[in-house]
């Protein structure tokens, strides 16, 4: 198992572009989470799934959109990015017979 | 889904025991707790979660009150690696109106000292 893939680790974007932040989980997880994280912050939930073709907000999901067509992945969005985007984000999985969480490694965006 | 509450910071000597609180008074009955540790800036760590009874791992202990609306996360043994933040979260019941949703909350910053 790779567990939670994320991709870019690093991308630097120009204010109006856009891109997608791509996730992927091969533990056959239905719940999986779009978090991001302000330097010195904690956790926000940006966006949620609790299986294929189920998405809903979390706290912060302005500027942000979500797709979940295949239990596998969970692209995060970002039409038009803005410097209140950057921000390092978090992809996470929950699931397994310990309903454990598993993180990936994170993908550092910076928007100039 | 159910909020928690946990002191800014705590510090510990090294080699004692560390007692992180954490105050979950609105979970319901099927709520897990889940305790993450995050250092810098990687992606946050599994610990141990529980449901009702007292949990032990290799890492830490889990000790949840008979009410559940408080628990506790103890290191036996800390460590200068173990300085971290350390989340305490609640996981939505399934059903619920936030069903699946999983927020964090700011955290304890644990400072083990020599």
């Amino acid at each position: 198992n790779a567990g939670v893939t994320q991709t870019p680790k690093f991308r630097i974007l120009k204010i109006g572009q856009s891109m997608t932040l791509q996730c992927a989980q091969d533990m056959n997880h239905n719940y999986m989470y779009w978090y991001r994280q302000d330097p010195g912050m904690g956790l926000k939930l940006i966006y949620y799934s609790v299986g294929a073709g189920i998405t809903d907000k979390g706290e912060v999901p302005n500027g942000y959109n979500v797709s979940r067509s295949t239990t596998e992945d969970f692209p995060l969005r970002l039409e038009l990015a803005a410097p209140s985007q950057t921000s390092v984000y978090f992809c996470a999985s929950l699931g397994g017979s310990g309903n454990t969480i598993y993180f990936g490694e994170g993908s550092w965006l910076t928007v100039v | 889904d159910a909020k928690t509450t946990q002191p800014t910071s705590m510090d510990c000597a090294e080699g004692r025991a560390a007692n992180l609180p954490c105050n979950h008074s609105t979970i319901s009955g099927n709520e897990y707790v889940y305790w993450y540790r995050q250092i810098h800036s990687q992606g946050p760590q599994y610990i141990i979660h529980g449901l009702k009874n007292n949990e032990t791992n290799e890492m830490a202990s889990l000790i949840i009150t008979e009410d559940r609306k408080s628990s506790t996360l103890i290191l036996p043994h800390a460590t200068l690696r173990d300085t971290a933040v350390y989340y305490c979260i609640v996981r939505a019941s399934a059903g619920g109106t936030s069903y699946g949703k999983l927020t964090f909350g700011q955290g304890t910053i644990l400072t083990v000292h020599p």
